[in-house]
């Protein structure tokens, strides 16, 4: 089957640290993207990449970086800076027309 | 640059009634239209989409949706919804030249939260 994993699907952690989002595809697409999901806001875009090595910045980049070592792979790590960590974040990869997403990952910081 | 605007947060219905999700969309270039839902605790699914030729399209689940260049609108229906269609509903644009470099970034609206009564 193909699609997009995220994992894990809830995750914990303590103020302070830093946390890593696994998101994997096998559909071969070129493009990936995160994206950040608070309630009554929609979605926001915190980077993408279109080819392997390269990424750029989306609309709310600070505190997050990321690595796009593989085409298959595109993981996120919230990082300590993040003021707000707290909110479900969805991975997605694309075709030339469409973006397919995955499951999701919500992430709770106390 | 491109926005998205879902008129309507929140609209409640009662189960076998009509709906219309309402969204409207600014750019200054060609773009490509699409609607996702969202069941709680999930990821964004694909209902439809326009990328051009007939300007009523039709999706998965009974949902269709009309583009209408001169409002630039792409409302989505559904004739006669079930329990089942109770969701969040985005609209997304993507510019067609953004589109050419292998994967356009998708502008989202703010999302439409539909509930079906019984």
């Amino acid at each position: 089957d193909g699609g997009i994993t995220q994992s894990p699907k809830y995750l914990f952690r303590k103020e302070g640290q830093n946390v890593t989002l696994s998101c994997e595809q096998n559909l071969n697409h070129d493009a990936m993207y995160w994206y950040r999901q608070d309630p009554g806001q929609g979605l926001r875009l915190i980077y993408y990449s279109q080819i392997v090595n390269d990424f750029q910045k989306g609309d709310i980049a600070e505190g997050y970086s990321v690595s796009r070592e593989k085409k298959e792979s595109f993981p996120l790590t919230v990082t300590s800076a993040q003021k707000n960590p707290t909110a479900f974040y969805l991975c997605a990869s694309s075709s030339r027309y469409e973006q397919y997403f995955g499951p999701g990952t919500r992430l709770t910081v106390t | 640059a491109q926005s998205v605007t879902q008129l309507d947060s929140q609209v409640p219905v009662f189960e076998e009634a009509p709906v219309e999700l309402r969204c409207n969309y600014s750019s200054s270039v060609s773009v490509y239209l699409f609607w996702y839902v969202q069941y709680p605790n999930q990821g964004l699914q694909l209902l439809l989409k326009y990328l051009s030729g007939s300007t009523l399209v039709k999706g998965i689940n009974g949902f269709e949706a009309e583009f209408n260049k001169s409002q630039t609108s792409f409302h989505l229906r559904k004739p006669s919804v079930h329990i089942s269609d109770t969701a969040e509903y985005f609209c997304a644009v993507s510019d067609r030249l953004g589109i050419y470099n292998q994967g356009g970034k998708l502008i989202f609206g703010q999302g439409t939260e539909l509930s079906v009564k019984p």
